[in-house]
């Protein structure tokens, strides 16, 4: 069964600094991996995902998250936070070889930025 | 190009009660998925309709039933409502042919007293 986890329940950073957020998953071939952020009250809205290819994955909001595969993580990075980033952020893992998966998410790491 | 919807936006029932939520996926979609997302949790996979029938099911009890229409948009149903199913219910749309990204739309909070 494919299972995320986020060690992080909670994360504090000053607006500026550098952020990275992890994300470990079991999965039995290679998975699809995604970053979701959610605000308050709102829905999901994806970040980045990973496929196939190229490793490093850059996404919106000036995020990008690398694939390592040895180490079975997916952490997502972004190299100077604004307060605008505090919110909470989801790694998930869907089922690879085809379309019609299902995800499976971890239970979020919520970031607060300090102005 | 409209995202997900989902209504109603919020609700309120009392245990035993039973309730609908409905989603209209994104434009092109045909697949719709449902989560659960409970308080201070990530979601879960509650099921997912593609073609009218029910594709996959995560372990949720039979209270959780759904329905997809021709129209694709698709409804959540669940009977017998506890106070364990108050969360925000979510609604994600892909197309199965393709490895598209599934979109999710804001949402349906539950509350059940």
């Amino acid at each position: 069964a494919q299972s995320v986890t986020q060690p992080d329940i909670h994360i504090t950073v000053s607006e500026g600094a550098s952020l990275e957020l992890r994300c470990n998953y079991s999965y039995g071939a290679t998975p699809y991996l995604f970053w979701y952020v959610q605000s308050p009250g709102q829905g999901l809205q994806l970040l980045l995902k990973y496929f196939s290819g190229d490793t490093l994955v850059q996404g919106i909001k000036g995020f990008e998250a690398e694939f390592k595969r040895s180490q079975s993580s997916f952490n997502l990075r972004k190299p100077s936070v604004h307060w605008s980033d505090a919110a909470e952020y989801f790694c998930a893992v869907g089922r690879s070889g085809g379309s019609n998966y299902k995800l499976t998410f971890g239970k979020g790491t919520l970031l607060t930025v300090n102005p | 190009d409209a995202g997900v919807t989902q209504s109603p936006t919020h609700l309120i029932k009392t245990r035993g009660q039973q309730v609908t939520l409905r989603c209209s996926p994104k434009s092109g979609h045909d697949t719709v998925s449902w989560y659960q997302q409970a308080l201070g949790q990530g979601p879960q996979f509650i099921f997912q309709y593609y073609e009218e029938e029910e594709r996959q099911r995560g372990n949720f009890p039979d209270r959780f039933s759904g329905h997809q229409f021709p129209n694709y948009s698709s409804e959540l149903n669940v009977n017998a409502l506890l106070l364990g199913d108050s969360a925000l219910y979510l609604c994600a749309s892909s197309l199965l042919v393709t490895t598209d990204t599934q979109y999710f739309g804001p949402g349906t909070r539950l509350t059940v007293l």
